[in-house]
């Protein structure tokens, strides 16, 4: 059964600072979603990342993808407030023709002026 | 072009009472997933359908949670009788499908219930 791990589950960081969130998951996939979420709203699509050595860069936020180690890493430079959010990974569960997608438990992260 | 669309977006109800809660996925999407996401914890599917068939429910409580997509457009997902568990984001979620090698889901802004 894959299994997914984020963290930290919690981040405050100052505005400026640079940090790294973690997504582990115990099973092979071939794709990585990385979402965000903002208080009672719903999930926004940040990246997709589909291969091996995988990075790809939205403004302060870069996320990788290593497929052997079943690790990505979402992260932050220069952090600004507008960032905070929970941000969460999902692992595309292979077999069949479900796509079917296993979130992380999310990373809430507050940034303090 | 419009998002996916999901109505009520709030519910409050009482244990033992039943509750439905909409959705219209984005125009085209053959995949429609139905996820429950309890404070504090990531998405958790519920149920996914390819048009109108079910692909994946393994994880619908089927004693009480019912769920259908009769024209392979709509849905409706229901809960009767609803407990205190249940309380809980329900979001609605829609992708292309087919053979695509990545099928990106987009989510609608959920219904938040909340049970007595």
């Amino acid at each position: 059964e894959l299994k997914v791990e984020q963290n930290p589950l919690f981040l405050s960081m100052q505005e400026g600072k640079n940090y790294t969130i973690y997504c582990n998951y115990s099973t092979t996939s071939d794709r990585l979603y990385w979402y965000r979420q903002d208080p009672g709203k719903s999930l926004e699509s940040l990246f997709v990342l589909l291969s091996n050595g995988a990075v790809k860069q939205e403004g302060r936020l870069m996320a990788s993808l290593d497929t052997k180690a079943r690790l990505s890493t979402l992260h932050i430079t220069a952090a600004v407030h507008d960032l905070s959010a929970t941000y969460f990974c999902a692992v595309a569960s292979l077999g069949g023709a479900t796509n079917k997608l296993i979130f992380g438990t999310g990373t809430l992260l507050a940034v303090q002026p | 072009e419009a998002g996916v669309a999901q109505s009520p977006r709030y519910k409050i109800i009482e244990k033992r009472q039943s509750v439905a809660f909409w959705c219209n996925p984005i125009s085209g999407h053959a995949t429609l997933y139905w996820y429950q996401q309890i404070l504090g914890q990531g998405p958790k599917l519920l149920i996914q359908f390819q048009n109108n068939g079910v692909v994946d429910d393994s994880q619908l409580p089927k004693d009480r949670f019912s769920a259908e997509r009769l024209k392979g457009v709509d849905s409706t997902l229901k809960i009767q009788p609803a407990k205190l568990e249940d309380s809980a984001v329900y979001l609605c979620a829609s992708s292309v499908g087919g053979s695509r090698s990545y099928n990106e889901q987009f989510f609608g802004p959920g219904t938040r219930l909340t049970v007595l």
